[in-house]
C-alpha cells in the first residue's frame, strides 16, 4: 500500500510568485491534514479536512493561503503571493476519523518550499 | 492549546540509554504520541500514550504521568541510525487527529 504521497519533493521560487503543493492520502483515509515545519521546530497545524470539509483552518493565513480537497481524497495547498517567512516544509499527513487505536496519522515525505 | 516543552538537544554514546522528557499543559488530554523524525525526512510514528504507565515496545518504551502532564521516551540500546529528533505531540480531547507538536529533541549518538 502506498504512503502518503506529496510533490513536489523540492521546491524554489522568487518572492510574490505562486506556487501549489499537492497531496495523495492514504487510500480511506477520510482524515487529511497540511501542517507546516519551520527549521528546528515541530509541525504546526495549517489545516485539517474530514473528507472533502475543512473543519479547521484557525491558523491558516487566509489572506495568502487556500488549500482544497475537492472529492474528498487528493488535496491541494497554495501560496499566492509566497513570501520569504514562507520557506519551510510542508507536510501533508492522513488518519482514519476516529483514530481509536492511537497510531496518530501517517505523514507524507513533505515538500521542501524556499522563497528567494 | 498546549505547551509543550522538550528539551532541545541530548547527546549519547551507542550502546547507552537515554531519556527525554516531555512535559505538557493542556485543557483538555485525549493521548500522546511520539514521532522519530530523520534530517530532511517525515515523521514517524513510535508510540502513544492515553493512560498512566509505560508502554515498551523493543528498544523503546514511553511512559505517561497525566497528573504531572508528563511523559518521557526511554531509548535503549542505542545506535547510530537513532541519531534523529523526537517529537512530543499532544491530542486534545474533542479533537480527534489534531496533534500539536513540541520542538522535537535533537539526539546524536556518538560513537
Amino acid at each position: 500500500e502506498a504512503g502518503v504521497v506529496q510533490s513536489p519533493r523540492y521546491k524554489i521560487i522568487e518572492k510574490k510568485q505562486p506556487v501549489a503543493f499537492w497531496c495523495n492520502p492514504i487510500s480511506g483515509h477520510n482524515t487529511l491534514y497540511w501542517y507546516r515545519q519551520n527549521l528546528g521546530q515541530g509541525p504546526e497545524l495549517l489545516i485539517r479536512y474530514e473528507n472533502e470539509e475543512a473543519v479547521d483552518d484557525s491558523q491558516l493565513p487566509k489572506d495568502r493561503f487556500s488549500a482544497e480537497r475537492l472529492k474528498g481524497v487528493d488535496s491541494t495547498l497554495k501560496i499566492q503571493p509566497a513570501e520569504l517567512g514562507d520557506s519551510a516544509v510542508y507536510l501533508c499527513a492522513s488518519s482514519t476519523s476516529r483514530d481509536r487505536a492511537g497510531y496518530g496519522y501517517t505523514f507524507g515525505s513533505g515538500t521542501r518550499l524556499t522563497v528567494v | 492549546g498546549q505547551n509543550i516543552d522538550q528539551p532541545t538537544e541530548m547527546t549519547a554514546t551507542e550502546g547507552a540509554i537515554v531519556q527525554i522528557n516531555c512535559t505538557y499543559q493542556t485543557s483538555g488530554f485525549n493521548g500522546l504520541f511520539w514521532y522519530q523524525q530523520h534530517a530532511g525526512e517525515a515523521p514517524t510514528f513510535l508510540s502513544y500514550n492515553v493512560l498512566d504507565g509505560l508502554e515498551e515496545k523493543g528498544r523503546f518504551s514511553s511512559f505517561l504521568s497525566r497528573s504531572k502532564g508528563y511523559s518521557y521516551l526511554l531509548l535503549k540500546e542505542l545506535q547510530m541510525k537513532d541519531s534523529a529528533s523526537y517529537l512530543c505531540a499532544v491530542r486534545d480531547r474533542g479533537s480527534w487527529g489534531k496533534l500539536q507538536f513540541g520542538a522535537g529533541t535533537q539526539v546524536v549518538v556518538t560513537p
